[in-house]
């Protein structure tokens, strides 16, 4: 089955404690990224990947850091997470087609910040 | 800058009626805009993208129409039922922002259905 999955699904953790949230995708998609959902202000991007070794900000990088040494794999890592990084969280993928550009998104990850 | 306007307030109708959501946005020219479907606590799930040349597109109960001179998109939903309700999201695109054709989300509009 096509399917984007994140682990964890929910977390909760204390200021400044380093954490990593994983993505994979099994569609061979040259495109992934992270979004961050906060009530009243959509998904905003955070980083996102064309392919392999390839990343780059989105519109709210601040606090984050991302890799893609593989291609079905993009870790979210927050070194020093701060309460203003509670949130819900999405990884998404796509063919990068640059034309139609529909999104998988995998499941979400719930992060409180304490 | 580029801005993505969905209605706030939820969307209240009765089941068998046609729900109708607005997507309105400014500042660019997508070359397509897709429309999503989210519900509580979920990833959301791609459902209809239409084209800059196309003023229509249908899929079983839903229809989209996009409006590149008034810069809007309506999403219908007919013959609602109970199950549709979910909060719906439109992304035009592409937005050429930092070189990469990227989607843009509006914040989306929640529909509840009553029986």
């Amino acid at each position: 089955e096509a399917q984007v999955t994140q682990n964890p699904r929910y977390l909760i953790t204390v200021t400044g404690k380093k954490l990593t949230v994983t993505c994979s995708q099994n569609m061979n998609h040259e495109y992934m990224s992270w979004y961050r959902q906060d009530p009243g202000l959509g998904l905003r991007q955070i980083y996102y990947s064309m392919n392999v070794e390839v990343t780059d900000k989105g519109d709210v990088p601040e606090g984050y850091k991302v890799s893609r040494k593989e291609k079905r794999n993009f870790p979210l890592i927050l070194e020093s997470p701060s309460p203003n990084q509670t949130s819900l969280y999405f990884c998404a993928s796509s063919t990068a087609s640059g034309y139609t550009d529909t999104q998988y998104f995998g499941p979400g990850t719930r992060l409180t910040v304490l | 800058s580029q801005k993505i306007e969905q209605n706030s307030e939820a969307l209240n109708i009765q089941e068998g009626k046609t729900a109708t959501l607005t997507c309105n946005y400014t500042n660019y020219s997508p070359a397509y805009l897709q429309w999503y479907r989210q519900d509580p606590g979920r990833g959301p799930v791609f459902l209809l993208l239409i084209r800059e040349n196309e003023k229509e597109k249908r899929k079983e109960r839903l229809k989209v129409t996009f409006d590149t001179t008034l810069k809007q998109s309506l999403f219908h939903i007919t013959a609602s039922q109970p199950a549709d309700s979910a909060t719906y999201l439109c992304a035009p695109g592409p937005s050429f922002s930092g070189g990469y054709n990227k989607l843009i989300f509006g914040a989306g509009t929640r529909l509840a259905v009553h029986p």
